[in-house]
């Protein structure tokens, strides 16, 4: 059982990018999936959730209207594409299996997102 | 939205002390609570779900208690490893939340 992130890196404030995760060794179709962040030394946000089918999502207030989360179950992914990116958005990203009763029961490693001029 | 307290933020220990961490919601979460554990440069590991549920292949000696708004992790006989850091967070309602993590150091 694993999730890979990929797709972090270094962005101007402003800017856009696109994080994926890809899952191996679930049944990533009737998986429920989170996105998580932590900033460098602090503590842990959730930030946005995909239900199995992706009809469903939620976010938190801070990203609202800035991220989006999407899912391709075909290709075992789940993706975050961040938009108007602001330096406090600067943050490990880790990807997260949400299990039936609601807790992260599956983390991946983490992808930096680092915003800054 | 739900706050998450925990206390202590630091707490010093032992190899071999029983320890206790307090997670206090903003409102009752009956026992919609999990307990984290986090290493340095590490994802965060489940320890706990549902209050007082050991997540599988998590030691014995990590144990969960509480309902409502107040919960408490304890950690009998500290190993090595367990000098980290620890977070709980809410899942009665979105957003769900976290506390604000503590850590254990060694004393």
């Amino acid at each position: 059982v694993q999730l890979v992130e990929s797709g972090g890196g270094l962005v101007k404030p402003g800017g856009s990018l696109r994080l994926t995760c890809v899952a191996s060794g679930l049944t990533f179709s009737d998986d429920y999936m989170s996105w998580i962040r932590q900033p460098p030394g602090k503590g842990l946000e959730w930030i946005t959730y995909i239900s199995n089918s992706g009809i469903i999502t939620y976010y938190a207030d801070s990203v609202k209207g800035r991220f989006t989360i999407s899912r391709d179950n075909a290709k075992n992914s789940v993706y975050l594409e961040m938009n108007s990116l602001r330096v406090d958005d600067t943050a490990v990203y880790y990807c997260a299996r949400e299990s039936y009763s609601g807790s992260f029961d599956v983390w991946g490693r983490g992808t930096l997102v680092t915003v800054s001029s | 939205d739900i706050q998450m307290t925990q206390s202590p933020s630091t707490l010093s220990a032992s190899v071999g002390d029983t320890v206790s961490i307090a997670c206090r919601a903003s409102q009752s979460i009956s026992t919609w609570l999990a307990w984290y554990q986090q290493a340095p440069g590490k994802a965060p590991k489940l320890l706990i779900y549902k209050a007082s549920n050991l997540e599988s292949g998590v030691p014995s000696r990590f144990s969960g208690s509480g309902s409502g708004t107040t919960f408490t992790l304890t950690i009998s006989s500290l190993q090595s490893d367990d000098f980290v850091t620890y977070y709980c967070q809410q899942y009665n309602s979105y957003p769900w939340t976290f506390g604000q993590g503590t850590k254990v150091e060694v004393k």
